[in-house]
């Protein structure tokens, strides 16, 4: 089986654009999440997404958004961005709904970069 | 509120050592799961276990072990006989439910594990 895919894999971008992520999960699985993940700040949940609903989301602001398509794959947004949101970030994918108690399965993730 | 942490920031053995890497965790929940995941350096985090709260039995996989220490709020991590492909950052992890029932994870800040040859 193909793991988790995300695209792009790096990317620069300039304060105050927005910037979309892409992530594939791994066929079968219909939850996907995203996480973030800084020096500063460690490893942390941004948002689940489970049969294109958003099942949980973590402490993020509104700047930060995401959506899953009919096939599992998800796409997150970031817009107005700040020199805060370099950071890699990760897409995870599991089977079933409730992906904080599931095994999850993390794509090599996407470094943003601010300038 | 929930919190898991690793205390040891980084650690460096020689191969053929064995290794313990601590996790110590809070929570209110009295069911609840923890994980430990592998970070090496390509980025992709590797799910190495998961254990439920009523699950104490320590679990051994190969050069790999865990134990799980309720009484202690515990769940260690040993590799033995390091192998310089053990260097990575490992998580450990704790399931933390939100008021809408759901659950998400919380990472520690991980442990950054070299091997020498």
């Amino acid at each position: 089986k193909a793991g988790v895919t995300q695209t792009p894999r790096y990317l620069i971008k300039t304060r105050g654009q927005q910037v979309t992520l892409s992530c594939s999960p791994i066929s079968g699985h219909r939850s996907v999440s995203w996480y973030q993940q800084t020096p500063g700040q460690g490893l942390q949940f941004l948002f689940e997404y489970f049969s294109e609903t958003q099942r949980n989301k973590g402490n993020f602001p509104g700047r930060f958004s995401g959506r899953q398509f009919s096939n599992s794959r998800s796409e997150m947004n970031v817009s107005t961005l700040e020199l805060g949101d370099s950071a890699l970030y990760l897409c995870a994918s599991s089977y079933q709904a409730g992906a904080g108690t599931r095994e999850q399965y993390f794509g090599p993730g996407t470094r943003l970069t601010v300038t | 509120a929930q919190k898991v942490t690793q205390a040891q920031t980084e650690i460096s053995v020689v191969e053929k050592e064995d290794v313990t890497l601590d996790c110590v965790y809070e929570t209110r929940d009295t069911t609840y799961y923890l994980f430990w995941y592998k970070q090496p350096p390509s980025g992709e985090l590797v799910f190495l276990i998961r254990r439920n709260s009523f699950d104490e039995q320590n679990e051994i996989s190969g050069r790999y072990s865990w134990n799980f220490q309720k009484s202690t709020s515990s769940f260690n991590f040993t590799i033995t006989a390091s192998q310089v492909v053990d260097s990575a950052v490992y998580f450990c992890a704790l399931s933390e439910t939100a008021t809408s029932g759901t659950y998400k994870y919380i990472f520690g800040t991980g442990t950054r594990l070299k091997v020498l040859a």
